[in-house]
């Protein structure tokens, strides 16, 4: 079966330090890899979507960046964090034969400080 | 106006009871609708697809009104495990979904 993998689960940052999430999928090859963000009380804000390696798709101009060195891992940077950033990042993976069901990571919350 | 709209809650509800969600979506070119279920704190989870035809997973139902661009979930029965925040999702285009903000459940003994 399909397992997908956050890391870390939770991580507070002062303003202006770099960032790096990791995500990676087991079980599958080739899937469509999302990143979302939730700020506190809100719904699902899509940042980035891949459908393959080094393929990546922007939704919300920002700065933050990602990258997908590997068919199954997805990265999720920033040079200079700001505290709006803040917030609970989840990635997501979706078969490419299935591609509207979405299956989410357990994410990871961001406190920027 | 928002893609997808949904009533924030809370619904409190005692538990037994039938309880119902509403969705709208603006964009008539949508495709595919889907409930996710989030606990809190916690990463969402796909409930269930909505057909046009309307579908049924033991005491869940969802409907899809496409001409009212209106979709539903009616909770039968509910239990205390089933209070969580219940996300109306769309699929509008390519391989990207739209999230509503979700209804807050909160049932009760």
């Amino acid at each position: 079966s399909q397992t997908i993998h956050q890391w870390p689960a939770t991580l507070v940052q002062p303003v202006g330090s770099p960032l790096s999430l990791e995500c990676t999928v087991e079980g599958t090859s080739n899937p469509n890899l999302y990143w979302y963000r939730q700020a506190a009380g809100r719904g699902l804000q899509l940042l980035f979507y891949s459908v393959g390696i080094g393929q990546i798709s922007s939704e919300v101009p920002q700065n933050l960046s990602a990258s997908r060195p590997q068919d199954r891992q997805f990265i999720l940077s920033s040079k200079k964090l700001l505290l709006s950033d803040s917030g609970f990042y989840l990635c997501a993976w979706t078969a490419t034969s299935r591609a509207y069901e979405q299956y989410f990571g357990p994410g990871t919350r961001l406190t920027v400080t | 106006r928002k893609e997808v709209e949904q009533d924030p809650g809370p619904f409190n509800v005692p538990e037994g009871a039938t309880v119902a969600f509403n969705c709208t979506y603006s964009n008539s070119a949508s495709q595919s609708f889907f409930w996710y279920r989030q606990d809190c704190r916690k990463e969402p989870k796909l409930l269930m697809s909505v057909y046009s035809s309307g579908n049924e997973d033991g005491r869940f139902t969802a409907q899809l009104n496409r001409a009212s661009q209106y979709i539903s979930l009616l909770i039968r029965d509910s239990k205390l495990s089933d209070s969580a925040t219940y996300l109306c999702v769309v699929a509008i285009y390519g391989n990207k979904l739209v999230f509503g903000a979700g209804t807050i459940l909160r049932v009760k003994s």
